[in-house]
């Protein structure tokens, strides 16, 4: 199957400092990629959509300013957290949709984001 | 506005007990539907993906089943195993807005 990439696993960083996190489609191109949040013990929320080339699209309550998503390739797309503050702290879980080939996503292993 | 529910949203077993799992969902336009499992701190293991136009799908002792017009899917784990134990989610990959939602899942404990 496709495979999904995220860097770091994990990361620990101090109150007010800005995290980016990876998401590399290996083998395949991702038209569209989406971030999810999963707090303890809760589901997976989607944040945002983003295409590559264009804007992305945030899920309502997701402020745009502090989570930043830049999709530069069909194969990376990035996330930002600005600003972290200990109530950021998530596992954070993106996706990769292949668009016309596939209508499956496929996942990364997520990275566990632990703000001091 | 597509809702995913998965009942129970905890279950206990002794080893051995064939289960069900359940996900409804609230809006039929779908592509497709897909079990995961999770284990604690960890990220997702694709179990099973039903496209909508399928009734079921087998892998080894899992066996999912997709109704559609009822907005109806259940995961049945057969000989369940302690290996097992994880939380399964569920997740709809809607038509009219290209993504999945997922619902609140379903933590599985297999006793030995």
């Amino acid at each position: 199957g496709a495979v999904v990439s995220q860097h770091p696993s994990w990361v620990i960083c101090k109150s007010g400092t800005s995290v980016k996190i990876e998401c590399r489609s290996l083998d395949f191109q991702a038209t569209t990629m989406f971030w999810y949040r999963q707090f303890p013990k809760q589901s997976l929320m989607l944040m945002a959509t983003s295409n590559e080339g264009s804007k992305a699209t945030y899920e309502q309550g997701v402020e745009k300013d502090k989570f930043l998503i830049n999709h530069a390739s069909l194969t990376l797309s990035t996330l930002t957290v600005t600003s972290a503050h200990p109530e950021d702290s998530s596992f954070y879980i993106c996706s990769a949709y292949p668009g016309l080939a596939g209508l499956e996503q496929f996942f990364g292993p997520g990275t566990r984001l632990t703000v001091l | 506005k597509q809702e995913v529910t998965q009942i129970p949203a905890a279950l206990s077993v002794p080893e051995g007990e064939n289960l069900v799992l359940n996900c409804s969902f609230t809006d039929s336009a779908i592509y497709n539907l897909q079990w995961f499992r999770q284990d604690p701190g960890k990220g997702l293991t694709s179990l099973l993906l039903i496209q909508s136009s399928q009734r079921e799908q087998t892998s080894g002792r899992l066996n999912a089943s997709l109704d559609k017009s009822s907005g109806r899917s259940t995961l049945y784990i057969a000989a369940s195993q302690p290996g097992d134990s994880a939380t399964y989610l569920c997740a709809v990959l809607n038509t009219n807005a290209g993504k999945s939602t997922f619902g609140d899942g379903t933590t599985l404990t297999v006793k030995p």
